[in-house]
């Protein structure tokens, strides 16, 4: 395992719910990331956190509210998404925010929004 | 965006061959080359990676050329195996800079 976990694994919701991604680093790393990954296309930078301050968000849509309550938890809510939005969301860490270090990735959450 | 440009998309490779990635950047401001290895069901993980004080760094089967004057940096897994299979990405990164990826190159190695 590579230190970040991710739940849960598989979320299936439809355009109306609200539900929440958790992931928990136990690296002791000060830098916490949300990706998007869909087929085909490049990983996608959304939030980026360093010791629980915000510190990009690259323009992504109000339905996503990333939460960073401590450096070793992150939760990403959701909220009216959109069947576009389906993708498997990865978390990853890294010990400081744009060095050029290494990124440890949880296994994902699945989402399928109907 | 600053780009990270992968080829091929999908590449399929015989037991014991030599399979090649390529990738291109557009950011001369780059640099820390990581190459990452994804399984189905997993997230990535990091394979090997290179700066560009130098052309080539070797780790077993895997080696990443660099050509700084081309933009352009590969992996090459020599002896391809059948538990090689998986998606690889090309990312770039530099101080100020987060990690921007490549779109994966899926891997199929054929016994």
């Amino acid at each position: 395992e590579t230190g970040v976990t991710q739940t849960p694994r598989h979320l299936v919701m439809g355009m109306t719910n609200k539900k929440s991604l958790k992931c928990e680093q136990h690296l002791g790393h000060n830098a916490m990331y949300w990706y998007k990954q869909s087929a085909k296309k490049p990983l996608e930078l959304m939030f980026v956190y360093s010791l629980e301050e915000r510190v990009e968000n690259n323009s992504v849509p109000s339905r996503f509210s990333p939460e960073c309550p401590n450096s070793s938890h992150l939760f990403l809510h959701l909220h009216t998404l959109q069947p576009e939005d389906s993708a498997l969301y990865l978390c990853a860490s890294s010990q400081e925010v744009r060095t050029n270090e290494k990124l440890f990735f949880g296994s994902g959450t699945q989402l399928s929004v109907l | 965006q600053q780009q990270v440009k992968q080829s091929p998309q999908s590449l399929i490779v015989q037991k014991g061959g030599i399979s090649i990635i390529n990738c291109a950047y557009e950011n001369t401001a780059f640099d820390y080359f990581p190459w990452y290895q994804q399984f189905p069901g997993k997230g990535p993980a990091l394979l090997i990676a290179i700066r560009p004080d130098v052309s080539e760094k070797k780790e077993g089967r895997f080696t990443i050329s660099f050509n700084k004057s081309a933009k352009q940096f590969s992996l090459h897994i020599m002896d391809s195996q059948p538990g090689d299979s998986a998606t690889y990405f090309c990312a770039a990164s530099s101080n100020n800079n987060d990690m921007r990826f490549g779109a994966g190159t899926r891997l199929t190695v054929k016994p």
